[in-house]
């Protein structure tokens, strides 16, 4: 079983669609959550970051974390075409960057 | 602009033969990081650097080196031993290890295929 899972999609959403992105992990360590978007054939860009459980919000963005369930989620309301992509979690228990357990990643299709 | 620059953007390896990649930035960032992405897989650590003349192998270093001569440059080779060299490589850098909530920045990536 893989730490940290993730539903590869891939995922197709009408523009203005609530979308929904979750990953689950086994490792009750882990504090602090990441949210990345890439793009095609281009590097990971850092969304959301967030430690320990909670929400965050940051304009369309909205990252939930359920430490107890361990279970963290991307929200993204008003979903544009130009959010199409692959969306990858992280997460690490230290918070050190060469400790950052990624996801899989889901691909992300919004519809115009 | 600040950022990381990666080239080529696509590589081509032949048997036996042993490549580079290429990565720089000038974010001033101190450590530094090489990682491997497979298709339906998360991003595999392949090597770090936290300082200049200092890396730590990753999770999957077999057949890969590592050189950090300057701040600003992390080249990764690729040798002839790793046996299954296709994938995208991404190179990131992250300011002082000591420093938490501080983000990876990452290069759009090399493709490296096999002739």
């Amino acid at each position: 079983q893989k730490e940290v899972e993730q539903d590869p999609g891939p995922l197709s959403v009408p523009e203005g669609a609530i979308v929904s992105l979750n990953c689950t992990y086994s490792n009750s360590a882990f504090q602090y959550f990441m949210w990345y978007r890439q793009y095609s054939r281009k590097g990971p860009e850092l969304l959301m970051y967030t430690y320990s459980s909670g929400n965050k919000e940051d304009g369309r963005f909205t990252a939930q974390v359920d430490k107890s369930s361990k279970y963290i989620s991307l929200f993204i309301r008003d979903s544009q075409p130009s959010d199409s992509a692959t969306y990858l979690c992280a997460m690490s228990a230290t918070g050190s960057a060469r400790q950052l357990t990624f996801g899989s990643g889901t691909q992300l299709t919004v519809l115009p | 602009d600040g950022g990381i620059t990666q080239s080529p953007k696509y590589l081509f390896r032949k048997e036996g033969q042993n490549v580079t990649l290429s990565c720089e930035q000038n974010l001033n960032h101190d450590a530094m990081y090489w990682y491997r992405q497979d298709p339906g897989q998360g991003l595999r650590l392949i090597y770090y650097s936290q300082i200049v003349n200092d890396f730590q192998k990753g999770d999957i270093a077999e057949g890969y080196s590592v050189s950090r001569e300057k701040k600003e440059s992390f080249p990764l080779t690729v040798t002839s031993a790793q046996k299954n060299p296709t994938a995208f490589y991404l190179c990131a850098s992250s300011p002082r290890q000591a420093q938490r909530n501080q983000p990876q920045h990452f290069g759009d990536g090399t493709r490296l295929s096999i002739l």
